[in-house]
């Protein structure tokens, strides 16, 4: 079955930087497009990225252009995401979500996500 | 920017009965709409895309209908494993938007 488990999440002051990664199984990683959601405690959902599957196309939230990268690595199996000039308001939840066959705004099969924490 | 508004915030309702939850868009996004379903310490689960296209496994209670702005989500007999926070999202544009999701409740 399809498996996404997001790692790299934890504490960091303003300004810093974190890379998580989304190791996936279970699915042919090369053929979907994988996007990034995060999830402030306690608030919704915000999507924050998206990479096509062959890697070539990537489009991001307003909030994080600039500052966040998205890239994969098709023969690892493994999504990441570069976060840099962290802010407060970048603590949440992320997770990364495999899209379906069939559309890339359909976000199918999620992982449990990862918790990036902002704080001096 | 899609800006996707939700009501009711919080919807209270008993085992059994139904609720209808609804979903507004800022501009028409045609029929791309999904809904998730998320419950406490859990991931997202997709219910609908297309508006009313059923995921693999979402029971026959479930329903979504609407297009353009105006979207619906209702279930028709509350179960217990249904009291959760609903979410609709828009794919018809970039960046892909959600809305702040409704909590149906006992």
């Amino acid at each position: 079955q399809v498996q996404l488990v997001e790692s790299g999440g934890g504490v960091v002051q303003p300004g810093g930087s974190l890379r998580l990664s989304c190791a996936a199984s279970g699915f042919t990683f090369r053929s979907y497009g994988i996007h990034w959601v995060r999830q402030a405690p306690g608030k919704g959902l915000e999507w924050v990225a998206f990479i096509r599957d062959d890697g070539n196309t990537k489009y991001y939230a307003d909030s994080v252009k600039g500052r966040f990268t998205i890239s994969r690595d098709n023969s690892k199996n493994t999504l990441y995401l570069q976060l840099n000039s962290l802010r407060v308001d970048d603590t949440a939840v992320y997770h990364c979500a495999k899209v379906t066959s069939s559309s890339w705004g359909t976000l199918e099969d999620w992982g449990q996500g990862t918790l990036v924490t902002v704080s001096s | 920017e899609i800006v996707m508004t939700q009501s009711p915030a919080t919807l209270s309702v008993s085992p059994g009965e139904r609720a209808t939850l609804s979903c507004r868009a800022s501009q028409s996004v045609s029929s791309k709409l999904a809904w998730y379903q998320q419950k406490p310490g859990q991931a997202p689960r997709l219910l609908f895309y297309g508006a009313s296209t059923r995921a693999t496994g979402i029971p026959a209670r479930f329903s979504g209908s609407g297009s353009g702005t105006e979207f619906t989500l209702t279930i028709s007999s509350l179960q217990s494993e249904d009291f959760a926070v609903y979410y609709c999202q828009q794919y018809n544009n970039w960046p892909l938007s959600f809305g702040g999701g409704t909590t149906v409740g006992i």
